[in-house]
């Protein structure tokens, strides 16, 4: 199985604040990977897909990046509407796969 | 816009088995892999498996022995059949709608839907 390693666990930043989220995969999975943002009782919402195309609706501020085994998800100005879990998903193989989240505090 | 929703019994005996399906409104069945996630309480999210109108099937290894998943097109439903559950199973299930392009991801979900594994 592909294991995914995301850092932080928990970041705490103000609102403006740009934010990084590295996301380690480990073994290659080419731009297979996708962000969601999940607040809380709330589902998953995508926000990235194929590392760096962002998905229809999601605000410009959130931007991906990344190939092979390292991912970011940047947040350029952070919003207090932008408090969430953040997850990476591997969608290279069976078993797809999450990160463990980073936690978001404003 | 295409909606999902689960449903089904939020409460399961040890032993018995979890059933639960995803209503699928505003689309087809066809031209996307279907799925289902898990989030145990507090917790991060698990891969269940996927399916397909063509019949192809992936189910997580560490649950495949106990797992069907399995679609209804007449309904426009797709369910899952969880066997011999335990309390590790208690989770909230979310069902997906997953893109069929080489690594594909899941870009509708439903709102989820919490089962307790509990005598």
């Amino acid at each position: 199985d592909i294991q995914l390693t995301q850092s932080p666990s928990f970041l705490s930043a103000s609102v403006g604040d740009r934010v990084t989220i590295t996301c380690r995969a480990s073994q290659g999975i080419n731009t297979y990977l996708a962000w969601y943002q999940q607040k809380p009782g709330k589902a998953p919402r995508l926000l990235i897909y194929a590392a760096s195309t962002l998905q229809s609706g999601v605000p410009s501020r959130f931007s991906g990046s990344g190939s092979g085994t390292e991912f970011t998800l940047t947040i350029s100005s952070l919003q207090p509407e932008d408090f969430a879990t953040y997850y990476c998903q591997q969608l290279y193989s069976y078993p797809l796969t999450f990160g463990g989240g980073t936690q978001v505090e404003i | 816009q295409m909606q999902l929703q689960e449903s089904g019994p939020g409460l399961v005996k040890p032993s018995e088995t979890l059933s639960l399906t995803c209503t699928v409104s505003g689309g087809s069945l066809n031209n996307y892999h279907w799925g289902w996630i898990r989030q145990p309480p507090g917790k991060g999210l698990e891969w269940i498996g996927n399916t397909h109108v063509s019949g192809t099937t992936y189910y997580n290894p560490s649950l495949k022995s106990r797992l069907t998943i399995s679609l209804d097109m007449s309904k426009n439903q797709f369910s899952l059949k969880l066997t011999s559950v335990t309390a590790a199973d208690t989770a909230v299930y979310y069902c997906g709608r997953r893109t069929v392009v080489a690594g594909g991801w899941f870009d509708s979900w439903g709102q989820g839907t919490l089962v307790t594994v509990s005598s």
